[in-house]
């Protein structure tokens, strides 16, 4: 199975703040890495697919980049709205694995 | 509006049985890979079983092998889990969720949750 490690797994930043959040495999899967956001109570929602693609309806403040084994989910300025858990997930082969989740928390 | 709604959690004692319903609309149905995924009670998010478009591939984490059904009827846009030999471990919220092949998780439901107690 490949595992997924995040880090970190907290983070506090403030309003405007630029986020990185990394993602690294635990062997090669190309660009097949998704970055999803969940806020509390709620079910996930895809934000990045194919490591860099920006799901229809998700703001351009959020990017995604890498390949093989490191990637990387960029928040480049923090609004309010974007407190929450993400977690990336690889669908290079089954079982599709998931990060351990990274919680953005206001500072 | 794209839609997914389960159904079918509650308490069930250990080695207990349970079957989740996930009803879809908005969407073809019948054109998805079908997903269930799970996420125990202040935990992260686990995979647990795919199904393709007509129902002839299907995949399971390992800890529900022999234990856990997934199946779908596209003629009622509808995917199932059937959950047999239920353990405390199993307590979680079920999300089913459409799946690109090869890509995301790119429609979920809200879930239902599934409780494992004596």
């Amino acid at each position: 199975d490949i595992q997924m490690t995040q880090s970190p797994s907290s983070l506090s930043a403030s309003v405007g703040d630029r986020v990185t959040i990394t993602c690294r495999a635990s062997q090669s899967i190309g660009n097949y890495l998704n970055w999803y956001q969940q806020k509390a109570g709620r079910a996930p929602k895809v934000l990045i697919h194919s490591a860099s693609g920006l799901q229809s309806g998700v703001p351009s403040r959020f990017s995604g980049s890498g390949s093989g084994t490191d990637f990387t989910l960029t928040i480049s300025s923090l609004q309010p709205e974007d407190y929450a858990t993400y977690y990336c997930q690889q669908s290079h082969s089954t079982p599709r694995t998931f990060g351990q989740g990274t919680k953005v928390e206001i500072k | 509006e794209v839609q997914l709604v389960e159904s079918g959690g509650g308490l069930v004692q250990p080695g207990g049985s349970l079957r989740l319903s996930c009803a879809a609309s908005g969407f073809t149905f019948s054109s998805n890979w079908m997903s269930w995924v799970r996420q125990a009670p202040g935990k992260g998010l686990e995979w647990v079983a795919n199904i393709n478009d007509d129902g002839s591939e299907i995949y399971y984490v390992d800890s529900v092998k022999g234990r856990f059904t997934i199946s779908r009827d596209n003629a009622e846009n509808s995917l199932y889990l059937q959950m047999n030999s239920l353990r405390a471990e199993d307590t979680a919220v079920y999300y089913c969720a459409a799946m690109v092949w090869g890509g995301p998780f790119h429609i979920w439901g809200q879930g239902t949750m599934v409780t494992v107690s004596s």
